[in-house]
């Protein structure tokens, strides 16, 4: 499976943007680039995905590089409650055969 | 919805007694997962379902033994426990991950300690 790295932890001031870097140098032309964050004492959670485009939801942004060995997390206006452990994940599209492989994650602090 | 459902919250057991970890979905998926996550780490998938009727071994798979009972219950059994597997418990399930907007729903996690 294609390894990600992440930093293993980061600090951001309240209502400001938060950019949470992912690299993946070994990435292959079909595997999706998942993100997932853990809060304190509960299971992780669906943050966002994508392949090669940007995408938006409401939750974040993810911005991927062109040649999409990193990408990025964005965190428009971060808030308490974004205090996570963010993990980047790669994915294979092989349908009925997806397993999520979980790093460490990158620990994020938000300071008020 | 109560998406993933996790029984019992908190569980102690002694070295050598056994349990199963119930599971549970009301989301319809085919896919449902094991893992367990130690202090300070990642978690790591014990064992998988990808539909109804099949499992298969994950990355750390020795000393648990899994039922898919039916598509929507997944059960984890610990047949002899050890202090080694104390450990957070997570059950997930999933459908189509790679359609935009879906991708795994975990419970909220069973907290196992073996003394």
């Amino acid at each position: 499976d294609a390894k990600t790295t992440q930093p293993n932890s980061m600090e951001s001031n309240e209502e400001e943007p938060v950019h949470l870097p992912c690299n993946h140098s070994t990435i292959s032309g079909t595997d999706y680039i998942h993100w997932y964050r853990q809060l304190p004492s509960q299971g992780p959670e669906y943050v966002i995905h994508g392949l090669t485009s940007n995408v938006n939801n409401r939750m974040a942004s993810l911005a991927i590089a062109e040649d999409r060995k990193s990408s990025t997390l964005i965190l428009h206006r971060a808030t308490l409650r974004d205090a996570a452990v963010y993990y980047c994940i790669l994915l294979s599209s092989n349908f009925g055969n997806e397993k999520l492989t979980f790093g460490t994650g990158t620990r994020l602090t938000i300071i008020p | 919805n109560a998406g993933v459902t996790q029984t019992p919250k908190f569980q102690v057991l002694k070295t050598g007694q056994s349990m199963t970890l119930q599971c549970a979905q009301d989301m319809n998926h085919n896919s449902m997962y094991w893992y367990r996550q130690d202090p300070g780490m990642g978690l790591r998938l014990i064992y998988y379902s990808a539909s109804e009727g099949t499992t298969d071994k994950g990355e750390v798979p020795n000393g648990y033994n899994v039922s898919r009972l039916n598509k929507r219950e997944f059960s984890l059994r610990l047949e002899s426990a050890a202090p080694s597997q104390t450990s957070v418990y997570f059950c997930a399930s999933s459908e189509m991950l790679n359609l935009v907007g879906y991708g795994y729903t975990f419970g909220s996690g069973t907290r196992l300690t073996v003394v």
